[in-house]
């Protein structure tokens, strides 16, 4: 079947605009995780959902971060009014059924540049 | 907190030789560990995972780990190294009260002919 897909796969952008990055997980997976990768910082969890809710946000930067998701399924991450630190490989994974032993399946990543 | 440590961000071996990468963890509760590998412009994708069963652990493309809680380790290797393992490896950890990884800083793995 198909895997975790993200849209879009590069995203260019001017400082202080807002940007939206989507995760389409695998069909029937109840979890949904967000991190971000940047040479700063290496890999970094921003935020996790199980179902519609997100019990744990403790990895979002800031209030400029945001993530919501619908129908179980697709996420949006969107990061207002941009910061050139933002610039980053944003990834998105799933699992079945959001239990820690569960393998994350990775998507291939939106790699976002704020000029 | 929990922490993972990867000794060596960059490791090169000749095509043949023993891949050896290494991962320490620290947490105060029996951690799950997992090893990704990442290929140039690729997500991550699960090499193999350790969630308390066997302590030695086999993985895909003749990887395997071996955890051992006395030195709070849980190194990869791969008896001998092919051209198409170049990749950036990755450790991360997991708490039984936590869904999220931690991730080491990656070894990039280079392969000599």
């Amino acid at each position: 079947g198909a895997g975790v897909s993200q849209s879009p796969s590069n995203k260019v952008t001017e400082k202080g605009k807002d940007v939206e990055l989507r995760c389409d997980p695998i069909s029937g997976h109840t979890a949904l995780y967000w991190y971000r990768q940047s040479l700063g910082q290496g890999l970094e969890f921003l935020i996790y959902f199980q179902g519609n809710s997100a019990p744990d946000k403790s990895g979002l930067p800031s209030d400029r971060f945001s993530a919501e998701r619908t129908g179980g399924s697709v996420s949006t991450l969107t990061i207002q009014r941009t910061q050139q630190e933002d610039s980053a490989v944003y990834l998105c994974a799933s699992t079945l059924g959001g239990r820690v032993a569960d393998t994350q399946y990775f998507g291939p990543g939106t790699r976002l540049t704020v000029l | 907190a929990q922490s993972v440590t990867q000794l060596g961000s960059h490791v090169s071996v000749s095509e043949g030789a023993l891949v050896l990468l290494r991962c320490n963890y620290s947490s105060s509760v029996p951690p799950y560990l997992f090893w990704y590998v990442q290929y140039p412009n690729q997500g991550l994708q699960l090499l193999l995972k350790y969630t308390s069963a066997a302590t030695l652990v086999k993985g895909i493309n003749g990887f395997e780990a071996e955890f051992k809680k006395s030195e709070t380790s849980f190194h990869l290797t791969k008896p001998s190294a092919h051209m198409s393992d170049a990749a950036e490896y990755f450790c991360a950890v997991s708490l039984e009260y936590g869904n999220k990884l931690v991730f080491g800083a990656g070894t990039i793995l280079r392969v000599k002919s």
